[in-house]
């Protein structure tokens, strides 16, 4: 089975600053793995995915994750981060048996707060 | 392009009314729905899988009498909570993809939340 761990459920930056969301895998296959953004009730969009293509991927708004099989992790960074990153963060890896066969499993989340 | 929308966005009933939930894919065909359940600052829960033309499949522990989920069309699929009580009282969020590969995204609806008193 497939499981994501998100380390920290918050995290505070300064606008500006690096914003790095911590992202850890389980998995017994090649993952394939996704970071979404949630803001305030609202549904959940699509920052970026990772499908063993590049293990550097490029999302929306600035954001990146890089994929390492050494570290089991999934990272996402932002080298700068701007009031308008505030929101959650859910890192999710797509299921690979037949009865989890691409449904998502999500992290707990990351809540990002950015202080002027 | 991909965009899920739900209906209603807000919803408030009295405890034993049913209430439906409309997920709509405006501008792709969704093979597969997925229902979400959220409660406050918790992740995300998955309910059921409903993929078009078939019976939906639930995730161990939600009640299929009480969550009904229809996929009637390649665009449109309906959660209906019936007989609602309080601690149903969630923030529902749908998701549609058009193929059924692992790695194909799931675009997410903006949810629905739904107060039942």
């Amino acid at each position: 089975a497939q499981s994501v761990t998100q380390l920290g459920s918050h995290v505070s930056v300064s606008e500006g600053a690096l914003v790095l969301l911590r992202c850890n895998y389980s998995s017994s296959v090649p993952p394939y793995l996704f970071w979404y953004v949630q803001y305030p009730n609202q549904g959940l969009q699509l920052l970026l995915k990772y499908t063993s293509a590049a293990t550097l991927v490029k999302g929306i708004n600035g954001f990146e994750a890089e994929f390492k099989k050494s570290e089991t992790s999934f990272h996402l960074t932002k080298p700068s981060a701007h009031m308008s990153d505030a929101a959650e963060y859910f890192c999710a890896v797509s299921g690979m048996t037949t009865d989890s066969w691409g449904k998502l499993q999500f992290g707990a989340g990351t809540q990002v707060v950015v202080t002027p | 392009g991909a965009v899920v929308s739900q209906h209603p966005s807000r919803v408030i009933c009295k405890s034993g009314t049913s209430v439906k939930i409309e997920c709509r894919s405006l501008d792709f065909q969704a093979t597969t729905m997925f229902w979400y359940r959220q409660f406050p600052k918790q992740s995300l829960m998955l309910m059921a899988t409903s993929n078009e033309g078939s019976k939906a499949t639930y995730e161990q522990g939600v009640e299929k009498d009480k969550f009904l989920i229809n996929h009637a069309s390649l665009t449109l699929s309906t959660l209906t909570v019936t007989s609602a009580h309080p601690e149903d009282s969630s923030f529902y969020i749908c998701s549609a993809k058009s193929r059924r590969g692992v790695s194909d995204t799931q675009y997410f609806g903006p949810g629905t939340r739904l107060t039942v008193l």
